[in-house]
């Protein structure tokens, strides 16, 4: 069965680059159709999706925060990897990451990680 | 962008009561359009894509509907397990989510 878990550091500070991974088993990246997605939701707040790396290494941004966005996969090691840079406490949130085959650049994520909290403050 | 506009924001119902929340899309997304429930704490879960497909184990009682750029969530009958926050998402271009409706307990 597919399962993907995020992990990388519960508090950075303000001015960082946060670094999160998504290790997923049930899938891989190389096959054609798939795609991981970076999806954040501050406490309380709606979803955002901040990103989407798909099998053949393209990749979509939110244009509200592209310039401080990379996303990058390792598909023999089954995982991506999400970089912001330059954060803020409004980034404070809870990050998931996400599996599609819905469609290339039209993505709906039918697993999802458990999620990991991510606070930023000094 | 494409904005999603979704209502209501809170909607009090009963068990049994058939409850609808509409998303309204900006502008044409065809039918890149899907719906999910969320719990406290938990991640998202994947109730309808492509506006009216159940996603596979989700039960009968929820529908998605859509006409032109008004998108529909239906629960015919709601259940107890029913009452969590649920999302529109536009997937036709890029990806926007709606604000959310938090179904509780009336």
């Amino acid at each position: 069965q597919i399962t993907l878990k995020e992990s990388g550091p519960t508090l950075v500070k303000p001015t960082q680059t946060l670094t999160l991974t998504c290790t997923f088993s049930g899938f891989s990246l190389s096959t054609t159709g798939v795609a991981v997605g970076w999806i954040r939701q501050p406490p309380g707040k709606a979803l955002e999706c901040l990103a989407v790396i798909y099998w053949n290494d393209d990749k979509r941004y939110s244009p509200s925060v592209e310039s401080r966005l990379t996303i990058s996969k390792d598909t023999p090691k089954d995982q991506v990897v999400l970089t912001m840079t330059n954060m803020d406490p409004v980034d404070s949130a809870t990050y998931f990451c996400a599996h599609s085959d819905s469609g290339y650049f039209h993505d709906s994520f039918d697993f999802w990680g458990q999620g990991t909290t991510v606070t930023v403050s000094s | 962008d494409i904005q999603m506009t979704q209502s209501p924001s809170i909607l009090s119902a009963s068990v049994g009561d058939r409850v609808t929340i509409t998303c309204r899309a900006s502008q044409s997304i065809s039918n890149w359009l899907a719906w999910y429930q969320q719990k406290p704490g938990k991640a998202p879960k994947l109730l309808v894509y492509r506006a009216s497909t159940l996603e596979s184990g989700v039960p009968s009682r929820f529908t998605g509907s859509a006409s032109g750029t008004e998108f529909t969530l239906t629960i015919t009958s709601l259940q107890p397990d029913d009452f969590a926050t649920y999302y529109c998402q536009q997937y036709y271009s890029y990806s926007t989510f709606g604000q959310g409706t938090k179904v509780e307990i009336k």
